[in-house]
């Protein structure tokens, strides 16, 4: 599994609410990304990170901010939580030692009520 | 566009038959194709990948066949078994970056 921890595992949360997703990996690669799935869309880029502070958007970048100030964590922040973020939320990091193998972890089940 | 079209949605064959999952993209800025394989309640794993500078790729019973000029790839399985019932997903990179842009995905039943 390369090393991911997502946390938490399952959260439910209200409307307006601030929510924080962490992935945590623990191999030093240098890119790691968010993703969320959803039936009928797909995994959907949301951001990605190519090195401590350097990030940027994805497909479904609206109403989500990363951040990532050390290289073993990358937070994903729902500012303020609406129903349309009900999701499945995965980590991806990008295997350093060559190809462009993605490994993922394990997903962050988030209702938001 | 950062578009890769996946279909079917869902396919049902039997055991031994040879489902094909079909994808296409519009930017021609892609240029590394992966398949992954998900089952239910995990994460997604690579599977095989190919790049636009060959035709077609084999592993195993897995095999992806590329047609630069149509934008078009596809996965093949050959002799499918149940255990390959999982949900499958094409994506692409785009040249220089890496950043991977995933299809909608088929949810692939293999009856015993």
């Amino acid at each position: 599994d390369a090393g991911i921890t997502q946390s938490p595992r399952h959260k439910v949360t209200e409307t307006g609410t601030p929510v924080t997703l962490r992935c945590h990996q623990t191999e030093n690669h240098r890119y790691m990304y968010w993703y969320r799935q959803d039936p009928g869309h797909g995994l959907r880029l949301i951001h990605y990170s190519y090195g401590v502070k350097d990030t940027d958007k994805g497909e479904v970048s609206d109403g989500y901010s990363v951040s990532r100030s050390k290289t073993e964590d990358f937070l994903l922040t729902l500012e303020s939580a609406t129903s349309s973020q009900t999701s499945v939320y995965f980590c991806a990091i990008r295997d350093d030692r060559g190809g462009e193998k993605l490994f993922f972890g394990s997903g962050t089940q988030l209702s938001v009520l | 566009q950062q578009q890769v079209k996946q279909s079917p949605q869902s396919l049902i064959v039997q055991k031994g038959g040879i489902p094909i999952i079909n994808c296409a993209y519009e930017n021609t800025a892609f240029d590394y194709f992966p398949w992954y394989q998900q089952f239910p309640g995990k994460g997604p794993a690579l599977l095989i990948a190919i790049r636009p500078d060959v035709s077609e790729k084999k592993e195993g019973r897995f095999t992806i066949s590329f047609n630069k000029s149509a934008k078009q790839f596809s996965l093949h399985i050959m002799d499918s078994q149940p255990g390959d019932s999982a949900t499958y997903f094409c994506a692409a990179n785009f040249m220089g970056t890496y950043k991977y842009i995933f299809g909608t995905g088929t949810r692939l039943k293999v009856l015993a």
